[in-house]
């Protein structure tokens, strides 16, 4: 059954602490992307992965970290620097960058 | 950076009404897709639009690249309950590098008319 998962679905850290939030994709998609979503708003870009080993800051990069080591997965680490932390996360990939992208179920991270 | 603006931002649906909303950008667009959102979850794709003056439909759903490059809108026809969640239309400037990423509009949320 191929998708995009994402993990966990809720996730509550305390201010000051750096947390991971996972992205697997079993589609064999090249691409892969990390964007963040506020009430009200649109999806700004945080990170983007073209192809395995190489990314490249979004939109909105400061305070966020990525790692690229395999081709399905795209951990997406949230560091005690953002300062505005609490959102809703979504993975993306596509079959490569400039294709159509297919979305995960999202993480909600709140900062206590 | 560059944006899309999406009207309107929120609408009230009566069972059995369509439904239109639409995106506009200053910035020509290779690529226009329409995502839906339902609450807690991801975006999930539509109708993906490639070529100017193109029409595509998807059920009740059509949508249309304009002929300018510079907007597309959505149509819904005959709303039914379950259409009811965030709509996003999201454009693609180029296929290479950062051209090929998808700038998104706000979206247009629509509910259900007590």
């Amino acid at each position: 059954d191929g998708g995009i998962t994402q993990s966990p679905k809720y996730l509550f850290r305390k201010e000051g602490q750096n947390v991971t939030l996972s992205c697997e994709q079993n589609l064999n998609h090249d691409a892969m992307y990390w964007y963040r979503q506020d009430p009200g708003q649109g999806l700004r870009l945080i990170y983007y992965s073209q192809i395995v080993n190489d990314f490249q800051k979004g939109d909105i990069a400061e305070g966020y970290s990525v790692s690229r080591e395999k081709k399905e997965s795209f951990p997406l680490t949230v560091t005690s620097a953002q300062k505005n932390p609490t959102a809703f996360y979504l993975c993306a990939s596509s079959i490569a960058a400039g294709n159509e992208q297919f979305f995960g179920p999202g993480t909600r991270l709140t900062v206590l | 950076g560059q944006q899309l603006n999406q009207s309107p931002q929120s609408m009230f649906i009566q069972e059995g009404e369509d439904v239109s909303m639409n995106c506009t950008s200053s910035s020509i667009f290779n690529t226009w897709l329409w995502y839906k959102q339902e609450p807690g979850e991801g975006p999930v794709l539509l109708i993906a639009l490639y070529k100017a003056g193109e029409l595509t439909s998807n059920g009740r759903l059509t949508a249309q690249f304009g002929i300018t490059r510079k907007d597309s809108f959505l149509n819904i026809s005959a709303s039914i309950p379950s259409d009811v969640g965030i709509y996003f239309c999201a454009g693609q400037l180029g296929h290479g590098g950062s051209q090929g990423n998808l700038i998104f509009g706000k979206g247009t949320k629509l509910s259900v008319k007590p």
